[in-house]
């Protein structure tokens, strides 16, 4: 099983509609992150959290909320989709307690709003 | 702020030839992270290489090594003997406390 893991894998959804993106890990890591990933844009950081309490925004957060509900658990969701929000979006976790280490990913939600 | 730039949107390397990829990035810290990571048409994100700031040594991993300048903030990625299974997505990132910033990604074609 992987050791990041993202459902759903594709998702198509309607403009208007609320749609969360789930994101569990099994790596005992306390930092998650979510992105996005367009082309020609690279990976853009819309939250971070180092636990349970601590969730901070990224780069690109307008639209997007995120939940902490477990050390394991962090869920992304767009309250009301819109089209410019198709992407690729990616989780991530890494570990501490400082700043050494790299970020492991999720395999990624292809998220289409129509 | 920092940021990542690679300035190669696209690049080209015959099969079994040595390519070199450039990130530069912009940072007022001296001790940080460096990374390079892969992702092939899969879209999964595979670490290719790792670089401590305080370091001096250049990493290598296999076929994959970094020159790292420190001073001129350059972080480019050498592959050598291009296979046709390094063709992929190529992203640098950098990491200083818990923020992990990635660049726009040099997409790499190997031909055959």
């Amino acid at each position: 099983d992987a050791d990041v893991t993202q459902t759903p894998r594709n998702r198509i959804t309607k403009t208007g509609k609320r749609i969360m993106l789930e994101c569990s890990q099994t790596k005992g890591h306390d930092r998650m992150y979510w992105y996005r990933q367009d082309p020609g844009l690279g990976l853009r950081l819309i939250y971070y959290s180092f636990d349970v309490k601590d969730i901070n925004k990224g780069e690109i957060s307008d639209g997007y909320s995120v939940s902490r509900q477990a050390q394991a658990k962090f869920s992304l969701s767009l309250e009301s989709a819109i089209p410019n929000q198709t992407a690729l979006y990616f989780c991530a976790t890494s570990g501490g307690p400082g700043w050494g280490t790299e970020a492991f990913f999720g395999q990624g939600t292809r998220l289409t709003v129509v | 702020a920092q940021t990542v730039t690679q300035s190669q949107p696209e690049m080209s390397v015959q099969e079994a030839e040595t390519v070199t990829l450039s990130c530069t990035y912009d940072t007022s810290e001296s001790d940080y992270y460096l990374f390079w990571y892969k992702q092939p048409p899969s879209r999964q994100m595979i670490l290719v290489i790792r670089q401590e700031a305080y370091k001096q040594q250049n990493a290598t991993e296999n076929r994959f090594s970094v020159n790292f300048q420190k001073a001129a903030k350059s972080f480019s990625l050498k592959i050598s003997d291009s296979q046709l299974g390094d063709a992929a997505m190529y992203f640098c990132a950098y990491r200083r406390g818990d923020k992990i910033i990635f660049g726009k990604g040099t997409r790499l074609h190997i031909l055959p």
